[in-house]
C-alpha cells in the first residue's frame, strides 16, 4: 500500500549527527501521527498534529523535534540521539481525530544510532 | 493507568487451529478497541475493532470477544493459516481529546503449515 509513505527506510547516525525522517499521506487525513516501534515493548505515541496544529507531545526529549508544515506532511528532525533512540520510526495518519477512525500506518524508518 | 496488558508474547499454532489473543486494560474510560496486524517490514493495518456496546464482533475468520465488567478482550483466528502469521497489537482509546491509541506489547503468532 502506498497510502502513507516514509523516507528513508532505513538510517544509521552517529550521536552527533542530525537528520530528519520524512511521512507523507496521500489519504486526504488531518491528523498524522509519530511513535516510536522498540522491540518487545508497545507503540509508543510521540505526538500528534491536527491540521498542522501539534496536539500532543508525550513526553518525547527535545533532541525530536517535529514539523508538520501542512497536513499531507510530518517530518521529524533528529539531533545529538542516544543509543537507545534506536527503533523503528512509524508515521501514521487519520481522517481526524474522532476515536473510530482507522489509522493507517506507514512502513516506518528503521533508525540505528552509533 | 493507561496500560494495555497483552498475552502471549508468542504463540504457535497448527494450521487449521484457532488462535487466541487475549488483551486486559484498566482504564474504564476506554471506548474503541482496535487490533492491528504488522508483517515484517510493514507498519501495522487495522484489522478488526470494536465499541464496549457489543460483546462480540466478527469479520471472517477473525472475531473480537469483549468483556466490558472483567475489562478484557480478545481476538480469535479461526481456521488458522500460514499467512496470518504476523505480530498482532492490542490497542484501546477513549473519545477524549485526540485519538490517541495505547498499545498492547504484541504477540507474535506462528502458523505452522
Amino acid at each position: 500500500e502506498t497510502g502513507v509513505t516514509q523516507t528513508p527506510r532505513h538510517l544509521v547516525m552517529g550521536m552527533t549527527n542530525k537528520k530528519s525522517l520524512k511521512c507523507e499521506q496521500h489519504l486526504g487525513h488531518n491528523a498524522m501521527y509519530w511513535y516510536k516501534q522498540s522491540a518487545k515493548k508497545p507503540l509508543e505515541l510521540m505526538f500528534v498534529y491536527n491540521f498542522k496544529e501539534q496536539t500532543e507531545n508525550n513526553s518525547v526529549p527535545s533532541r525530536f523535534s517535529p514539523e508538520c508544515p501542512n497536513s499531507s506532511h510530518l517530518f521529524l528532525h533528529l539531533h545529538t540521539l542516544q543509543p537507545e533512540d534506536s527503533a523503528l520510526y512509524l508515521c501514521a495518519s487519520t481522517r481526524d481525530l474522532g476515536v473510530s477512525y482507522e489509522q493507517y500506518f506507514g512502513p516506518g524508518t528503521r533508525l540505528t544510532v552509533t | 493507568q493507561q496500560q494495555v496488558k497483552q498475552s502471549p508474547q508468542s504463540l504457535i499454532v497448527q494450521k487449521g487451529g484457532i488462535s487466541i489473543i487475549n488483551c486486559a486494560y484498566e482504564n474504564t474510560a476506554f471506548d474503541y478497541f482496535p487490533w492491528y496486524q504488522q508483517f515484517p517490514g510493514k507498519g501495522p493495518a487495522l484489522l478488526i475493532a470494536i465499541r464496549p456496546d457489543v460483546s462480540e464482533k466478527k469479520e471472517g475468520r477473525f472475531t473480537i470477544s469483549f468483556n466490558k465488567s472483567a475489562k478484557q478482550f480478545s481476538l480469535h483466528i479461526m481456521d488458522s493459516q500460514p499467512g496470518d502469521s504476523a505480530t498482532y497489537f492490542c490497542a484501546a482509546s477513549t473519545h477524549q481529546g485526540a485519538q490517541k491509541l495505547v498499545f498492547g506489547q504484541g504477540t507474535r503468532l506462528t502458523i505452522n503449515p
